[in-house]
């Protein structure tokens, strides 16, 4: 079965850095481009960041550059999702998805397999 | 404010069908495959239509998508209490080079 499982979410003050983590099983992880989806509370989703599946090529919304940092560790089975200079904006459930079309590129990817969430709140 | 453009809500009684729109431009839905994703309360959102009208197994043929131009639908036909959920569309965008979203859908049933 095609697992992820994120953590690392918590209660940051604003300014503040977090690691988020997602343990992937179930799938051949080092052919498949990974993916960080967001959605504040009570809001819709909104596209975060990608990873190409060895690790060559990133993306980042342009509302975070310079602030977040995708990383994958193949030999873990593992995306991060490094965020530093936190913002009240950033609070969200941060979902970790795995990309769709198993090419390697996160270009023209789409969302297949989703993880549960992990919860980042910035707040004094 | 998203990139593409769903109506905030929707609703429908039993055995009814509903439609979703999708409104996007040249750069994305024109250009590129629409995805829609179903999200029930209180869970990860999961994938509902593929590729504009592809369905992943297990996803009931009640489920439909179509694309033209730049717009797409989400049918329901069929509806069902179960079906009561947030609906979203997505695309890549050539000119952002990343996924963009739709706002969302509130389907309620009645």
């Amino acid at each position: 079965e095609v697992q992820l499982v994120e953590s690392g979410g918590g209660l940051v003050q604003p300014g503040g850095s977090l690691r988020l983590s997602c343990s992937a099983s179930g799938f051949i992880f080092s052919s498949y481009a990974m993916h960080w989806v967001r959605q504040a509370p009570g809001k819709g989703l909104e596209y975060v960041s990608a990873i190409s599946s060895n690790g060559g090529s990133t993306y980042y919304a342009d509302s975070l550059k310079g602030r977040f940092t995708i990383s994958r560790d193949n030999s873990k089975n593992t995306v991060y999702l490094q965020m530093s200079g936190l913002r009240a904006e950033d609070t969200a459930v941060y979902y970790c998805v795995k990309g769709y079309y198993g090419s390697g590129s996160y270009y023209h990817d789409a969302f297949d397999i989703w993880g549960q969430g992990t919860m980042v709140t910035v707040s004094s | 404010q998203s990139v593409l453009t769903q109506p905030p809500s929707a609703s429908g009684t039993p055995g009814q069908r509903v439609t979703v729109s999708c409104s996007g431009s040249s750069p994305n839905i024109e250009s590129n495959y629409v995805y829609w994703y179903q999200q029930l309360p209180g869970t990860a959102p999961k994938p509902l239509i593929y590729r504009n009208n592809q369905r992943p197994s297990g996803v009931p043929d009640r489920f439909s998508g179509s694309k033209s131009g730049t717009s797409a639908s989400l049918a329901i036909s069929g509806l069902r209490s179960e079906d009561e959920a947030d609906y979203y569309c997505a695309t890549w965008d050539d000119s952002l080079s990343g996924v963009v979203f739709g706002g969302g859908t509130k389907l309620t049933v009645l």
